[in-house]
């Protein structure tokens, strides 16, 4: 059975700072995506992961892929405000006919 | 264009009812899944449809049913409803293969 862990959970930080949010996956996966959800609202396409060593960037954020390790990472650069929300990676495999495996989420909160 | 579409936005039932959740894809977009996401939890796969058949069950019991129709959306149904039945239900299209973008979600609440 696939299972995807986030960590950490939870972070509280500061308008500035720099972090890293990680995404642990079991099995080998066909491709890896970040997901963005804002409260009482859904989920909004970041990126998606196809290879090992991709990386990809949009604004503050990027995210990286290491297939040999199963790990995915997603580095938010001078963080602002704007960018509190939960952030999900979700794993793609078997052609997708399993749908997407989701972490629990990682609950980010910028504090001004 | 038009994004994916659920209907309704909220609803509420009692035990043992039964419920009906409507998706509409984007449009060109062959595929539909469908997710459950329970209050502080990352979604969970329920079906996924393409081109109408049944292409990937999730583990969720047979009171859970869905299909597609010939234009591409689809419907979600849940009989004999529990409490641990509400969550946010959250529709997903793609084109085959691709990048699976979210609907708005219907947000079920079982008394």
């Amino acid at each position: 059975e696939l299972k995807v862990e986030q960590n950490p959970l939870f972070l509280s930080m500061q308008e500035g700072k720099n972090y890293t949010i990680y995404c642990n996956y079991s099995t080998t996966s066909d491709r890896l995506y970040w997901y963005r959800q804002d409260p009482g609202k859904s989920l909004e396409s970041l990126f998606v992961l196809l290879s090992n060593g991709a990386v990809k960037q949009e604004g503050r954020l990027m995210a990286s892929l290491d297939t040999k390790a199963r790990l995915s990472t997603l580095h938010i650069t001078a963080a602002v405000h704007d960018l509190s929300a939960t952030y999900f990676c979700a794993v793609e495999t078997t052609g997708g006919a399993d749908g997407l495996t989701f972490g629990k989420g990682t609950h980010l909160i910028i504090q001004p | 264009d038009a994004g994916v579409t659920q209907s309704p936005t909220h609803l509420i039932k009692t035990r043992g009812q039964h419920v009906t959740l409507r998706c509409s894809p984007i449009s060109g977009h062959k595929s539909v899944s469908w997710y459950q996401q329970v209050l502080g939890q990352g979604p969970q796969f329920i079906f996924q449809y393409y081109e109408k058949e049944e292409r990937g069950r999730g583990n969720f019991p047979d009171r859970f049913s869905a299909r597609q129709f010939p234009n591409y959306s689809s419907e979600l149904n849940v009989n004999a409803l529990l409490l641990g039945d509400s969550a946010l239900y959250l529709c997903a299209s793609s084109s085959w293969y691709l990048t699976q973008y979210f609907g708005p979600g219907t947000r079920l609440t079982v008394l």
